[in-house]
């Protein structure tokens, strides 16, 4: 299978602060990548659709001055949690994949966001 | 829109069967998918379906049925390292992407 890469994969930050996370296509070119978003005990929760050289496309009620999200290669992807608050402590984790995987998408290792 | 159901925890016993049942309700219907998560860890793709009936692949099988909304996993020879939760999960396409929605998981734990 396809290999994502995803960085950091634990960070630590004080309120108020901001936090990017880095998603990156190994093995392969990816126009288009997608971030979720999971809670201990929860599934996983789309977040937004990141599309190389355009907005990304956010789901309702995700608040897109809150994650900035920049596709600005086709192997990379980056989301960046501004003024980050406790409530923001979260997994996130990024995809890719598409029509040439088969429909198939592939998983970075997730980040593990603590907000103190 | 999409609705996805499947139980929350299961409890098996090392070297059983189990099967993991996914209801789904989708406006149009691209294939079903199985993924594996440890906790802590990202999900593994475990299964993609597309066609009615069962499809083997080693320990692991998933069976699906287009008329009934109807999906399962099967994971025979049960081992301790198979503790973890088991997300189905359904392509919908939306705004020119395919974007996957997840049921909410089966925890399922593993006992010798």
């Amino acid at each position: 299978g396809a290999v994502v890469s995803q960085h950091p994969s634990w960070v630590i930050c004080k309120s108020g602060t901001s936090v990017k996370i880095e998603c990156r296509s190994l093995d392969f070119q990816a126009t288009t990548m997608f971030w979720y978003r999971q809670f201990p005990k929860q599934s996983l929760m789309l977040m937004a659709t990141s599309n190389e050289g355009s907005k990304a496309t956010y789901e309702q009620g995700v608040e897109k001055d809150k994650f900035l999200i920049n596709h600005a290669s086709l192997t990379l992807s980056t989301l960046t949690v501004t003024s980050a608050h406790p409530e923001d402590s979260s997994f996130y984790i990024c995809s890719a994949g598409g029509l040439w995987a088969k429909n198939i998408q592939y998983f970075g290792a997730g980040t593990r966001l603590s907000v103190l | 829109g999409q609705n996805i159901d499947q139980p929350t925890e299961m409890t098996a016993t090392e070297g059983a069967i189990v099967q993991i049942n996914c209801t789904y309700q989708t406006s149009g219907f691209n294939g079903l998918f199985w993924y594996q998560q440890h906790a802590g860890e990202a999900p593994t793709f475990l299964s993609y379906n597309v066609l009615d009936g069962l499809e083997e692949k080693g320990r692991f099988s998933s069976f699906l049925s287009r008329s009934k909304g109807y999906s399962y996993l099967l994971l025979k020879e049960l081992q301790m390292k198979d503790s973890a939760s088991y997300l189905c999960a359904v392509p919908m396409f939306s705004g020119g992407y395919n974007k996957l929605i997840f049921g909410a998981g089966t925890r399922l734990a593993v006992h010798p």
